[in-house]
């Protein structure tokens, strides 16, 4: 039973260049959340999705973030134009229902030089 | 505004000893908790969780206690393990936010053989 699926896994890309990172969550789940961690903040909740709809984008730290989820098996998270202070992991995560276990992926990790 | 706060960043424990690890709330809206367990370079997993009609759940060597007029939450660890070492981030959600699982900053535990 695959889990959820991130990519890339690691990232490294040059301040003013578009990131995208994808996530598959997993197969039946109804909500997918995208979150960030750092070391000050721990785990910011970015954006969650509830049946392909997005639900809450006040974590979104500015505009240069967007995240779309076309179908049930896909979301992408995009950074343009990436800058330094987003060098973070960037973690998918899925469930089946409010309420019920969050499942993570294993991460993307971005670096912005 | 952190709504869920971990003020440990990092604890140090004697193998076979006691690990409580401690978490504060500041919204009275939530009424589930959940901690989660993260090995480097892994997503966190599910721990355990506990909902506000209880104050104590126990799962083998794990046990979370609730204090709701406290707005706070502990997890307990008999005995800590080396393996036990890992960041441990407590989480909490209210049902009438869809859901939605907002993390604390994360305590890094070490146990020590």
């Amino acid at each position: 039973d695959a889990g959820v699926i991130q990519s890339p896994r690691h990232e490294v890309t040059e301040m003013g260049q578009e990131v995208t990172l994808r996530c598959k969550p997993i197969s039946g789940h109804n909500s997918l959340f995208w979150y960030r961690q750092t070391m000050m903040r721990g785990l910011e909740l970015l954006i969650y999705f509830n049946n392909n709809v997005p639900i809450d984008d006040s974590g979104m730290p500015e505009d240069r973030f967007s995240a779309k989820m076309p179908n049930a098996s896909f979301s992408t998270l995009k950074i343009q134009p990436s800058e330094p202070r987003d060098s973070a992991v960037y973690f998918c995560a899925s469930e089946t229902g409010p309420g019920n276990t969050i499942y993570f992926g294993e991460g993307s990790w971005l670096t912005v030089v | 505004d952190q709504q869920v706060k971990q003020n440990s960043p990092s604890l140090s424990v004697q193998e076979g000893r006691i690990s409580i690890l401690n978490c504060d709330y500041t919204n009275s809206m939530f009424d589930y908790f959940l901690w989660y367990k993260k090995y480097p370079a892994e997503g966190p997993t599910f721990l355990i969780s506990i909902s506000s009609i209880k104050d104590k759940n126990e799962d083998g060597r794990f046990t979370v206690f609730l204090n709701k007029s406290a707005k706070h939450l502990s997890l307990h660890i008999v005995p800590s393990q080396p393996g036990d070492s890992a960041v441990y981030f407590c989480a909490a959600s209210a049902n009438n936010q869809g859901g939605k699982l907002i993390f604390g900053q994360g305590t890094e535990l070490s146990v020590k053989p």
